[in-house]
């Protein structure tokens, strides 16, 4: 079966300081691996996906993520935060190779980004 | 390229009353479609999905239903609303092949408050 975890609900940081944003899965098969956008009353955006290809994973926006097999995590990491991430992201995973059709979706971190 | 249209984009409904949100999809064929409800400050929760025409799988009981009459549109309805449909209502489409799960598509979402 396939679950994720978002471990912070919330997080905060100053504007030009790093963001780390964290997500575990758990999956019995390879999994596939998403990060999602979400600014209020907007639909969901993609910032970058993991498809057992590389394991460091660069999005949009500056955004980067890190398949870590052994420890099931995929990270989602900003070098530098701008006032304009501030938003929610989503950690989703999907065992599309299974035979599933669905997309199992964390439970969201509120980004807030500090003056 | 693809695009993906929801509407009404915003709703106010009195309780008792019937509802249909639309979404379409163009650019593709074929695609799995979605339907979402988000809560005030909360994650998404899977309604319907559609891997084919005619084909809608529920995924929690409730008093709403899916139809897809057509490849690339997809219908949530309800007969009569209750307080508790009030949420922010997502349609979305993807792909998933024997090779794993494809990014999934979001629409802008419809606002619906039931009074």
């Amino acid at each position: 079966a396939q679950s994720v975890t978002q471990l912070d609900s919330h997080v905060s940081v100053s504007e030009g300081t790093p963001v780390l944003l964290r997500c575990n899965y758990s999956s019995s098969y390879s999994p596939s691996l998403f990060w999602y956008v979400q600014h209020p009353n907007k639909g969901l955006q993609l910032l970058l996906k993991y498809t057992s290809a590389a394991t460091l994973v660069k999005g949009i926006n500056g955004f980067e993520a890190e398949f870590k097999k052994s420890e099931t995590s995929f990270h989602l990491t900003k070098p530098s935060a701008h006032m304009s991430d501030a938003a929610e992201y989503f950690c989703v995973v999907s065992d599309g190779a299974s035979g599933t059709y669905k997309y199992i979706f964390g439970t969201g971190t509120r980004l807030k980004v500090l003056a | 390229s693809q695009t993906i249209h929801q509407w009404p984009a915003t709703l106010v409904q009195p309780v008792g009353s019937p509802l249909s949100l639309e979404c379409t999809v163009e650019g593709t064929s074929n695609p799995n479609l979605y339907w979402y409800r988000q809560a005030a400050g909360r994650g998404l929760q899977l309604l319907f999905y559609s891997v084919g025409i005619g084909q809608i799988s529920s995924e929690v009981p409730q008093n709403l239903s899916a139809s897809r009459p057509q490849d690339r549109q997809f219908i949530l309805s309800s007969k009569k609303l209750l307080l508790s449909d009030s949420g922010f209502y997502l349609c979305a489409w993807s792909f998933i092949t024997g090779l794993g799960a494809y990014e999934q598509y979001f629409g802008p979402g419809t606002r619906l408050t039931v009074t």
